[in-house]
């Protein structure tokens, strides 16, 4: 079955830097390849998705890319702010099945 | 729009108690179902899914069960709770044939 890795676990960056979570993952059939973002005490919520139909995608101060061939995709956040601080989930899935599989989450400082 | 209601907030419940949380979404048909545990500082862990009314699936085995009995209604039950169903319960729903899913505020339970 699918198996996604997400890097690194943890991750502090300066106000204003950039900052980048990767994740691999194992099915080559995996065609859907969601990022959430989850602040304490709260249930995830979807910040940006990509399709393996397209490379990259970008949505103000995130992008997320995917390289099929390596199958790993990343989350890029520039200019970061306080407010980003969050753990951040990568997943993947099939699109015709109903269950995304999950990598184990990354915690974002954001130093002021 | 959708939106998903998931309650209690917190609970705090002694060993050997029973539980019931339950979970609704509103303004879709036919969704998906999700329950999730989520352990401190971890990633998710999947525990039932449903695709219909009475249709469960279990992803492991516990000490947990859910139910489906209407469209829109999913209930993660116990009756008898252990120390180690401490965590953080999350309910999900997604449109059928798509993978994006979103959480509801998720359940903070404590056995004591």
């Amino acid at each position: 079955g699918e198996n996604v890795e997400q890097h690194p676990s943890t991750l502090s960056v300066q106000e204003g830097d950039s900052a980048v979570i990767k994740c691999t993952y194992s099915d080559s059939a995996s065609n859907y390849f969601p990022w959430y973002k989850q602040e304490l005490g709260k249930g995830p919520q979807l910040i940006i998705d990509i399709r393996s139909n397209v490379g990259e995608k970008k949505d103000q101060r995130i992008a997320v890319t995917l390289n099929k061939t390596a199958k790993h995709f990343s989350l890029h956040i520039t200019e970061t702010q306080p407010e980003d601080s969050a753990v951040y989930f990568c997943a993947a899935s099939i699109n015709s099945n109903y269950q995304l599989i999950w990598g184990a989450g990354t915690k974002l400082i954001i130093k002021p | 729009s959708q939106t998903i209601h998931q309650w209690p907030a917190t609970l705090v419940q002694p060993v050997g108690s029973p539980l019931s949380l339950e979970c609704t979404v509103e303004g879709t048909s036919n969704p998906n179902l999700y329950w999730y545990r989520q352990a401190a500082g971890r990633g998710l862990q999947l525990l039932f899914y449903s695709v219909g009314i009475g249709q469960i699936s279990s992803e492991v085995p516990q000490n947990l069960s859910a139910s489906r009995p209407q469209d829109r209604q999913f209930i993660l039950s116990s009756k008898k709770l252990l120390l180690s169903d401490s965590g953080f319960y999350l309910c999900a729903w997604s449109v059928v044939g798509i993978t994006e899913a979103f959480f509801g505020q998720g359940t903070r339970l404590t056995v004591v």
